[in-house]
């Protein structure tokens, strides 16, 4: 089945790391993916990471993947409060299209 | 900018009418997609066409149909609409298909049905 998993909300302070998960269950997806959106905006591709990877790493984003676990993670190094969105992961079964979570709300205190 | 181009922005109608969603997918990308945002449902694939035909559908209802068309436009036609069906409609495209893995979505367009 096709269903993937976030929780539901992380508040970090300026400057700290941010941590947000992600499990899926489709083991199909050749790629995984990080989308932000904005408020009033469109899905943003943030990153996406190989399946045969175990990590990926971007500037201040860093993608680990656990494909023992189905476990996805992306680190965000010095959050800013410009990185206050929703976080959205996503596999991509069969690759025909993209399986949403159901998004993480970042909120970054000053 | 992705690239994506969807209109209208917004639109309001009443319960039991038909509204046409267009969407303009980036130049070269022969895949679009169509996906419905509401607080309750989250994020739910609805179809996908490639090259003019359907390739995949997910969670669309009878009501709802789409198309693509020659010069790669797309639209979602919704009818007797109702009030659950308020929601963001956003549109991606893609070169899946095409050996690139990148999605990119419009701004969406966010419907309310009154």
């Amino acid at each position: 089945g096709e269903d993937v998993e976030q929780s539901l909300f992380l508040s970090v302070r300026e400057g700290d790391s941010s941590v947000i998960n992600c499990t899926y269950t489709d083991s199909s997806s050749t790629y995984l993916y990080w989308y932000k959106q904005e408020p009033g905006a469109g899905l943003q591709l943030l990153t996406y990471i190989f399946s045969n990877m175990d990590m990926k790493q971007d500037q201040r984003l860093t993608v680990l993947l656990n494909k023992k676990d189905k476990h996805l993670s992306l680190r965000i190094a010095d959050t800013q409060t410009g990185d206050s969105a929703i976080y959205f992961c996503a596999e991509s079964p069969r690759e025909v299209t993209l399986t949403f979570g159901g998004g993480t709300r970042l909120m970054v205190k000053p | 900018d992705s690239g994506v181009t969807q209109t209208p922005k917004h639109l309001i109608t009443a319960t039991g009418q038909r509204v046409t969603l267009r969407c303009s997918p980036r130049s070269g990308d022969l895949s679009v997609y169509w996906y419905q945002q509401s607080l309750d449902q989250g994020l739910q694939f609805l179809i996908q066409y490639y090259n003019g035909e359907e390739r995949a559908k997910g969670n669309i209802l009878e009501r709802f149909s789409a198309q693509q068309f020659p010069d790669l436009h797309s639209e979602l036609n919704l009818s007797s609409l109702e009030l659950g069906d308020s929601a963001l409609y956003f549109c991606a495209s893609s070169q899946w298909g095409q050996g690139n893995t990148e999605a990119f979505f419009g701004q969406g367009t966010r419907l309310t049905v009154v």
